[in-house]
């Protein structure tokens, strides 16, 4: 069965610097791996996807995230932290079937200090 | 085009009720799936519908249950419910045709008290 790991519950970065949060996913097959970003009582919104085309993949609000299949990784990045980055971000694995079953990680919060 | 619409967005509900809840996806969508999200269990599948069929079906007790209309408007059921019920309820819609976006409701917040 596929699962995903979200390393670090909270990170806490200043604000203009390098965000990084880290997944590492788990499949017998190839995956589909996704990241969403959660504001407070809000629903989720997907940032990026990555479906077996480029390994990097760039999503919104400038974030991007690279599929390495030998470190089973496929990490969060955004070059300089905004006020506005502060939320939930989950990483997400779909097994390529035609059900649309996401497993997501625990989640991770960032928070963005001026 | 419209979000996906969940209501109501907040409900209260005494253990023993039951509950519905109530998703209408981007037009257009057929795929309807259910998540349930909690402080100590995170995000989990619940269900997924098809054009009226259940597709996939998450591991949770028989008192969870759905149904999907012609329309492609989804509805989840809650019966006897428990404290732990308690979540954040969120659903999502898409084309439903391979490994396609999901696009997220605000979801319903339900409090079982």
């Amino acid at each position: 069965a596929q699962s995903v790991t979200q390393l670090g519950s909270h990170v806490s970065v200043s604000e203009g610097a390098l965000v990084l949060l880290r997944c590492n996913y788990s499949s017998s097959v190839p995956p589909y791996l996704f990241w969403y970003v959660q504001y407070p009582n809000q629903g989720l919104q997907l940032l990026l996807k990555y479906t077996s085309a480029a390994t990097l993949v760039k999503g919104i609000n400038g974030f991007e995230a690279e599929f390495k299949k030998s470190e089973t990784s496929f990490h969060l990045t955004k070059p300089s932290a905004h006020m506005s980055d502060a939320a939930e971000y989950f990483c997400a694995v779909s097994l390529n079937t035609g059900f649309q079953k996401l497993v997501f990680g625990t989640g991770t919060r960032l928070l963005v200090s001026p | 085009k419209a979000g996906v619409t969940q209501t109501p967005r907040y409900l209260i509900k005494t253990r023993g009720q039951q509950v519905t809840l109530s998703c209408s996806p981007i037009s257009g969508h057929r795929s309807v799936s259910w998540y349930q999200q909690t402080p100590g269990q995170g995000l989990q599948f619940l269900f997924e519908y098809f054009s009226e069929t259940q597709r996939n079906k998450g591991n949770f007790p028989g008192r969870f249950s759905g149904r999907q209309f012609s329309n492609s408007r989804s509805e989840m059921n809650v019966s006897t419910l428990e404290l732990g019920d308690s979540a954040l309820y969120l659903c999502a819609s898409s084309a439903g045709r391979g490994i396609e976006t999901q696009y997220f409701g605000p979801g319903t917040r339900l409090l079982v008290l």
